[in-house]
């Protein structure tokens, strides 16, 4: 059982070039999520999804893209890199909201340079 | 708004218990968490509590709860080399949003 799986794990991007970074859970999991947390800060919410079809804005969407065309992928894209969207990404996944616990990935770390 | 705030870094001996402190804004969360992070891996679940809870314990970790302070924290027990980490303590909001702290560096010394 893989779990949540991130790829790529490293990335270095130059401004304005795009990209997505890969994000797919075994589980069967409903709810997905994408956070990004940069240094010395907690975790915040880029985008999340409660089912495929449908997604939502977290915190943070400004500069990202979501779609949830399956169950298990839930890509999120960067349109124009810039140097503010430097961070390690994280994607999540849990059965529903609720009590349950979200299930993380190792991590994507991005640099745009 | 809501907010979660936790020291930034906690250094303790091995065979020493450890706490963990975390303070939160939001009134109406439902759920609280503690998230453990080791080096280049995502966030591993600890333990969580639920809101009209002042107390969990799951062998080495006790977790307590002051709703009226809105202050929780994580105890470890006999702290081992092992349990060096970054730990991050979470509320879930009556969205169902998870708004994380900053996270606390544990540093255990032999």
């Amino acid at each position: 059982n893989a779990g949540v799986t991130q790829t790529p794990k490293f990335r270095i991007l130059k401004i304005g070039q795009s990209m997505t970074l890969q994000c797919t859970q075994d589980m069967n999991h409903n709810y997905m999520y994408w956070y990004r947390q940069d240094p010395g800060m907690g975790l915040k919410l880029i985008y999340y999804s409660v089912g495929a079809g449908i997604t939502d804005k977290g915190e943070v969407p400004n500069g990202y893209n979501v779609s949830r065309s399956t169950t298990e992928d839930f890509p999120l894209r960067l349109e124009l890199a810039a140097p503010s969207q430097t961070s390690v990404y994280f994607c999540a996944s849990s059965y529903t909201g609720g009590n349950q616990p979200q299930h993380f990935g190792d991590g994507t770390r991005l640099s745009i340079l | 708004g809501e907010d979660v705030e936790q020291s930034l870094f906690l250094s303790v001996r091995e065979g020493d218990s450890s706490v963990i402190n975390c303070t939160y804004t939001d009134s109406s969360s439902t759920y609280l968490y503690w998230y453990k992070q080791e080096p280049g891996a995502g966030l591993q679940l600890l333990t969580y509590i639920f809101s009209n809870m002042d107390m969990k314990q799951d062998q080495r970790l006790t977790v307590l709860l002051n709703k009226k302070d809105k202050h929780l924290s994580l105890r470890i027990a006999d702290t081992q080399t092992g349990d060096s980490a970054i730990y991050f303590c979470a509320e879930r909001n009556q969205g169902g949003k998870l708004i994380f702290g900053q996270g606390t560096e544990l540093s255990v010394k032999p």
